[in-house]
């Protein structure tokens, strides 16, 4: 159980393109679904938290007009990559959780998305 | 500024030993804890996770928690080249899960 699928598992892209990339939990109800960024040899870094409904929470540092995050229903969160540039190039990662804000259950991934921005 | 401190390794181990993994948070009110697998270029996987004092056993995994020393430690019986890693562990401090830098294990056939 407790499985999460991401797609596209990779995109390659012109400058200036946006890019949506899916997670969805498939045997679960995900109340809560984080976005990661991660770039070579570095540690995973967290950009936001989305509660299904509810607008996405944003790390400081990361820019909510370039990275939309939408989580419509308890199943589906959306991460689009506005008018993306080589910067911003990296391994996107999602990951989901069932319970309130306040729960203790473990977060399960998705297998990532691998974004390269020519 | 809450921590989760890990060793970053590389920590090298003949196959078949145990590997021991450790880690130290400070918030001594976390009560969730969590262990997890990412190999090189691929996403986290959840390996273990434990809530109590004590020991929780899965397979050839223990993973190990003291909270009044504050530290959380995952063994793994007969390693296998393919438990080669890196190892992160998370700690769930006032709602908010909080990351190790991870540990690199290499096991050596």
């Amino acid at each position: 159980g407790a499985v999460v699928s991401q797609h596209p598992s990779w995109v390659i892209c012109k400058s200036g393109t946006s890019v949506k990339i899916e997670c969805r939990s498939l045997d679960f109800q995900a109340t809560t679904m984080f976005w990661y960024r991660q770039f070579p040899k570095q540690s995973l870094m967290l950009m936001a938290t989305s509660n299904e409904g509810s607008k996405a929470t944003y790390e400081q540092g990361v820019e909510k007009d370039k990275f939309l995050i939408n989580h419509a229903s308890l199943t589906l969160s959306t991460l689009t990559v506005t008018s993306a540039h080589p910067e911003d190039s990296s391994f996107y990662i999602c990951s989901a959780r069932w319970g309130s804000s306040h729960s203790n259950q473990p977060q399960h991934f998705g297998d990532g998305t691998r974004l390269s921005i020519l | 500024q809450k921590e989760v401190e890990q060793n970053s390794g590389p920590l090298s181990v003949p196959e078949g030993a145990i590997a021991s993994l450790n880690c130290t948070y400070s918030d001594r009110g976390s009560q969730s804890f969590f262990w997890y697998r990412q190999y090189s270029g691929k996403s986290p996987e959840l390996i273990m996770f434990i809530y109590s004092n004590g020991d929780k056993e899965d397979g050839r995994f223990t993973a190990q928690l003291n909270k009044a020393s504050q530290y959380v430690s995952l063994l793994i019986r007969d390693s296998q080249p393919s438990d080669s890693a890196t190892y992160l562990c998370a700690v769930i401090s006032n709602y908010q899960l909080i990351w190790g830098a991870g540990t690199k294990l290499i096991i050596k056939p």
